[in-house]
């Protein structure tokens, strides 16, 4: 059964740092691409973060750009998003997505929620 | 970046209504377009992908055509369980993958 279990979430002040990581199981983490996603408490779902099964190829969305970092560790099958300078519009419940063979996400992790605020 | 705009924003429908959402492309996108249902408290869930093929294990009340630029998502059949928040996903082009705004169905 494929899993994937992200943790790190928390209260941070703003300006802070945070690391969330995604733990995957039951599938071949090294072949699959894999994203972070967000939701603001009561708005839609936005993309955050990209990156390829060998973490080659990485993008990043304009709202995040220069301040986040996605990384993976094949080997531990897990994949993780640094969050440096954050802002209280970085509030969210942070999903990993795994990226299908058809292209879109097919599985999904149960979140972690950031809370900025001072 | 490709938009998606979807509507309606929300919906209101009672059990055993046909209720169909849209979504459209500001470009062509092919078929590379995926559908979620989302419940409050959630992570999304893919009900379609690849615009019309139906996932596996989910409820063939379900259904979704298109190509291009416009998709829709058609619940033939409202159940009860079907009252949640539905989104479309664009993949054709990115970065961004962008989503649409979503439409949140709720009951009559």
């Amino acid at each position: 059964e494929v899993q994937l279990v992200e943790s790190g979430g928390g209260l941070v002040q703003p300006g802070g740092s945070l690391r969330l990581s995604c733990a995957a199981s039951g599938f071949t983490f090294s072949s699959y691409e894999m994203n972070w996603v967000r939701q603001a408490p009561g708005k839609g779902l936005e993309w955050v973060s990209y990156i390829s099964s060998s973490g080659s190829t990485i993008y990043y969305a304009d709202s995040v750009k220069g301040r986040f970092t996605i990384s993976r560790d094949n080997a531990k099958n897990s994949l993780y998003l640094q969050m440096n300078s954050l802002r209280a519009e970085d509030t969210a419940v942070y999903y990993c997505a795994r990226v299908s063979s058809y292209g879109s996400f097919d599985y999904w992790g149960q979140g972690t929620l950031v809370t900025v605020s001072s | 970046d490709i938009q998606m705009t979807q509507s309606p924003s929300s919906l209101s429908a009672s059990v055993g209504d046909r209720v169909t959402i849209t979504c459209r492309a500001s470009q062509g996108i092919r078929n590379d377009l995926g559908w979620y249902q989302q419940k409050p408290g959630k992570a999304p869930k893919r009900l379609i992908y690849a615009a019309s093929s139906l996932q596996s294990g989910v409820p063939s009340r379900f259904s979704g055509s298109g190509s291009g630029t416009e998709f829709t998502l058609t619940i033939s059949s409202l159940q009860p369980e079907d009252f949640a928040t539905y989104y479309c996903l664009q993949h054709n082009s990115y970065p961004p993958y962008t989503f649409g705004q979503g439409t949140k169905l709720e009951i009559k």
